[in-house]
């Protein structure tokens, strides 16, 4: 069974500075891949980044960033230079290659200050 | 319209009621699910449609009936709900590959916030 934990209920960040939200997963499958979901307080789920099990590379996109770890069964999300725009809760969830069935974790809420 | 579309966005229904949710993706995707937002939990997932076909019901009471007229189109038709349905309902769409295999992450929309008096 595919488990996802995030064991951050809250986190603040001030502004232009640099957060990390801690995400580990469980799964016995070798084909699955790994979502950050951003939900802004208007509730449109946005996907911010997505990381396929397979590949050794971490994923970038713009300030946003993974650290994959796939032995240790982690996946934290760093977010680069906060924004106001980025308060949110961030859900990391995972995915089965085979069965499509998307597990997500209990959502960590982030408040960027100014 | 782009994206994934549902209606109506808030919706407060008594116990007796019959009332639909409806959602429409418009990105060309051939697999929709329903999902659960209650406050402090995880999102639950309710039921899968791949082509139309639903291939996952995770354990849902009947009282939530799913239909998926088109690979477009999913309703969610409640009737007789009770107070603790209360809870945002989250459609995606996502892509199916074939043979079964699903690579593609799942495009959300906005929610039908549900209030059961």
């Amino acid at each position: 069974a595919q488990t996802v934990t995030q064991s951050q209920p809250e986190m603040s960040v001030q502004e232009a500075e640099t957060v990390t939200l801690s995400c580990t997963y469980d799964t016995s499958e070798s084909n699955y891949y790994l979502f950050w979901y951003k939900q802004p307080p208007s509730r449109q789920m946005i996907l911010v980044i997505r990381q396929e099990a397979y590949k050794q590379q971490n994923a970038t996109e713009n300030r946003f960033s993974v650290n994959f770890q796939k032995a240790a069964k982690s996946f934290s999300l760093k977010i680069s230079d906060s924004q106001l725009g980025d308060t949110a809760m961030y859900f990391c969830a995972s995915l089965s290659g085979n069965t499509g069935k998307l597990i997500f974790g209990q959502g960590t809420t982030l408040q960027v200050k100014p | 319209e782009t994206g994934v579309t549902q209606t109506p966005r808030h919706l407060v229904m008594g116990m007796t009621n019959k009332k639909s949710l409806k959602c429409e993706q418009h990105l060309g995707h051939n697999a929709m699910y329903w999902y659960k937002q209650s406050a402090k939990k995880p999102l639950e997932l309710m039921f899968v449609y791949n082509f139309k076909e639903q291939t996952e019901n995770n354990s849902v009471p009947s009282r939530f009936s799913p239909e998926c007229p088109n690979s477009s189109h999913l309703f969610l038709h409640l009737h007789t709900l009770q107070p603790e349905d209360s809870a945002l309902y989250l459609c995606a769409s996502s892509q199916v590959g074939t043979g079964g295999r699903i690579s593609y992450e799942q495009y959300f929309g906005p929610g039908t916030r549900l209030t059961v008096t």
